[in-house]
Parts: structure tokens; C-alpha cells; sequence
């Protein structure tokens, strides 16, 4: 079946970019997802890209796609406290349009 | 709309009892999904229904599990008999058909503690 990996951990300094990467295997698969997690609460879409396109920017927020490699990545620009949460990548497949996520990669900002 | 609405927010039961947790998803969505979140395994997807009929159940970590879905504005997951290891955070999430990128919206989430 289709699978999402990311690293579990990623600490950076205030001000600092974030670089938050993802690996997919579904070669199908139509959008790419980055989902936010804030403490005590449930995900939220962040942002995402159509399979078609290689990266989108959306203010301090970057998404990168690399097709070939089936790699997607998040960058974001002047880290700030309020960014710290759990990042999930996650792709759509299948004919019910199943969103697989990945394990999420705790983002650690340090003042 | 209110959101995915989830009850109750805070569990907390013995080993050996029932568990119940209920979800109702945004009116009009037609999937919904069941996830569990612990440090040591991450977010794990249990089981999804479409149209309110189980799709992908391999994810139910064994038969003390069971979910039911009896219409498309309500769903339950139980866990029986409950177990330490159970304690988790469990959410649900439901999504709509058709276009605008298929977003999951995650409701806040149930947390359970198994003593």
C-alpha cells in the first residue's frame, strides 16, 4: 500500500528556515498535502499542490515537488515560536481518494 | 457548520471497560476516518468509511476494536474490553467528495486513558 515517511524531529533558531521533507511512493498520486498540528489540537491543512506543479509559495511558506524522486518538501521562511507543531505530509490516492499521512515531524523553535 | 464534532473530549476508565467515542462530521461529507495518535507510533489510520460503508479496516489493531457508521451524521468507535495500551488520542476527520483538493477536517480530538 501507498507510504508516507518523514523524519520524526527538526529543531531550528528563531529567524531561521525550516526545511521539513517527505517521501511518498504513489507515483498516482493527484495532491500533496502538509497538514499543522498545534498542541491539543487536530490537524489543519497548512497547504497544498497539485501533482502537476513543482512548487507553490504562499507567504513564509514554500512547497517544493519533486515528481521523480517522489519527494515533497515545506520550507518556512523566518521561523517564528508560534510555527513550533507537528507537520504531517500526506498524499491523495485510490479511487475513494484516500489521504495516507505520514508520521508528522515535530518542529522544535528555539527563541 | 460547527466542525467535526467529537465526544468526550477526555476519557479516563479501568482496564477491562467499554469505550465509546462518537463523531459527527461536517453535514455533506461523505468519508470519514478514524485515526489513533500515541509519541511512540505517531498518527495510524484505523479505518475510513465512504458513504457510510467501512472501506479499509486493516488498521484496526485487533477485534477489541469495532466501528459503525449507521448514518452519514454519525459514527462510533468502541473499544472492549479496554486495555493500558489503548490510551491514545484518538481522532476523527471527514471529508467531502468532488473538487477543491479533497481537505480532511480533523475534528479536536478524543483524549483516552486506560488506567
Amino acid at each position: 500500500g501507498e507510504d508516507v515517511e518523514q523524519s520524526l524531529f527538526l529543531s531550528v533558531r528563531e529567524g531561521d528556515s525550516s526545511v521539513i521533507n517527505c517521501t511518498y511512493t504513489d507515483s498516482s498520486s493527484t495532491y500533496l498535502y502538509w497538514y499543522k498540528q498545534e498542541p491539543g489540537a487536530g490537524l489543519q491543512l497548512l497547504t497544498y499542490i497539485f501533482s502537476n506543479m513543482d512548487m507553490k509559495q504562499d507567504q513564509r511558506l514554500t512547497v517544493l515537488l519533486n515528481k521523480k524522486d517522489k519527494h515533497l518538501s515545506l520550507r518556512i521562511a523566518d521561523t517564528q515560536t508560534g510555527d513550533s507543531a507537528i507537520y504531517f505530509c500526506a498524499d491523495i490516492s485510490g479511487g475513494y481518494q484516500k489521504v495516507t499521512f505520514g508520521t508528522g515531524t515535530k518542529l522544535q523553535v528555539i527563541p | 457548520d460547527a466542525g467535526v464534532i467529537q465526544s468526550p473530549r477526555h476519557e479516563v476508565t479501568e482496564m477491562g471497560q467499554e469505550v465509546t467515542l462518537r463523531c459527527k462530521p461536517i453535514s455533506g461529507h461523505n468519508s470519514l476516518f478514524w485515526y489513533r495518535q500515541t509519541m511512540m507510533r505517531g498518527l495510524e489510520l484505523l479505518i475510513y468509511f465512504n458513504n457510510n460503508v467501512p472501506i479499509d479496516d486493516s488498521g484496526m489493531p485487533e477485534d477489541r476494536f469495532s466501528a459503525k457508521m449507521p448514518n452519514a451524521s454519525f459514527s462510533t468507535l468502541k473499544i472492549q474490553p479496554s486495555e493500558p495500551r489503548d490510551s491514545a488520542v484518538y481522532f476523527c476527520a471527514s471529508q467531502g467528495g468532488g473538487t477543491g483538493g479533497n481537505e480532511q477536517f480533523f475534528g479536536p480530538g478524543t483524549r483516552l486513558t486506560v488506567l
